[in-house]
């Protein structure tokens, strides 16, 4: 079956330092989200790309965090710098529009601890 | 805006028992509908969805029936396993943006 691959699948830092999170979307997927998840605010969408074009971001703490897709292979969520509130597991998903065909396909995470 | 209610968990229930997780909608327009289910330390998998009003998904014996009356689409499985223990998510699309909207999730304990 085919994955989404997401790097690293945990990460401990130290408050203050930058953190980069890498996902390799499904081939041939156009559409590529990231959602945060903690146990107080569940899952919340933080950025997704169409055609490696950000459709919206306004989920995203805009000070602190960006994401990218410098190609159709890599998704990247930086956090700079990093804050203990950012603990949390990371997913990307990606898929083909509309969802009600298939659905998303969601990777394993990325455990963040910010200590 | 668009927005899901699920029930609140944990649901601990003995194996072959009935299983019911309630989930209500708010949106605007016809949104589609989903459940994806979340197994210890992995992403979330597509468990069932329907797209329309009075449509029923189905898989591994799980069903949900998308009921626009009373805006609810609950996840029900007539003999849960314990293969079963997962945390269940419902969730919409929406509208032109495409995106998922998930509710807050709910653990199932199945116990031998």
């Amino acid at each position: 079956d085919a994955r989404v691959t997401q790097t690293p699948r945990h990460k401990v830092t130290e408050m203050g330092q930058e953190v980069t999170m890498r996902c390799q979307p499904i081939l041939g997927h156009n559409t590529v989200f990231w959602y945060r998840q903690t146990m107080m605010q569940g899952l919340e969408l933080l950025a997704y790309f169409r055609n490696r074009a950000p459709l919206d971001d306004s989920g995203m703490p805009k000070d602190r965090f960006s994401a990218e897709m410098p190609d159709a292979t890599l998704a990247t969520l930086k956090i700079q710098p990093s804050e203990p509130r950012d603990s949390a597991v990371y997913f990307c998903a990606s898929g083909l529009v509309p969802p009600e065909n298939y659905g998303y396909t969601f990777g394993s995470g990325t455990r963040l601890t910010v200590v | 805006g668009d927005s899901v209610t699920q029930m609140e968990g944990p649901v601990t229930l003995s194996e072959e028992a009935f299983l019911t997780i309630n989930c209500t909608y708010t949106a605007t327009g016809y949104p589609s509908l989903f459940w994806y289910v979340q197994y210890p330390g992995e992403g979330l998998q597509l468990l069932l969805k329907a797209t329309k009003a009075d449509d029923k998904g189905s898989n591994k014996g799980f069903e949900a029936t998308y009921r626009k009356e009373t805006t609810s689409f609950h996840l029900e499985k007539g003999s849960v396993q314990v293969s079963d223990s997962a945390v269940y998510f419902c969730a919409l699309s929406q509208g032109a943006t495409n995106k998922l909207i998930f509710g807050t999730g709910t653990l199932l304990a199945v116990q031998p």
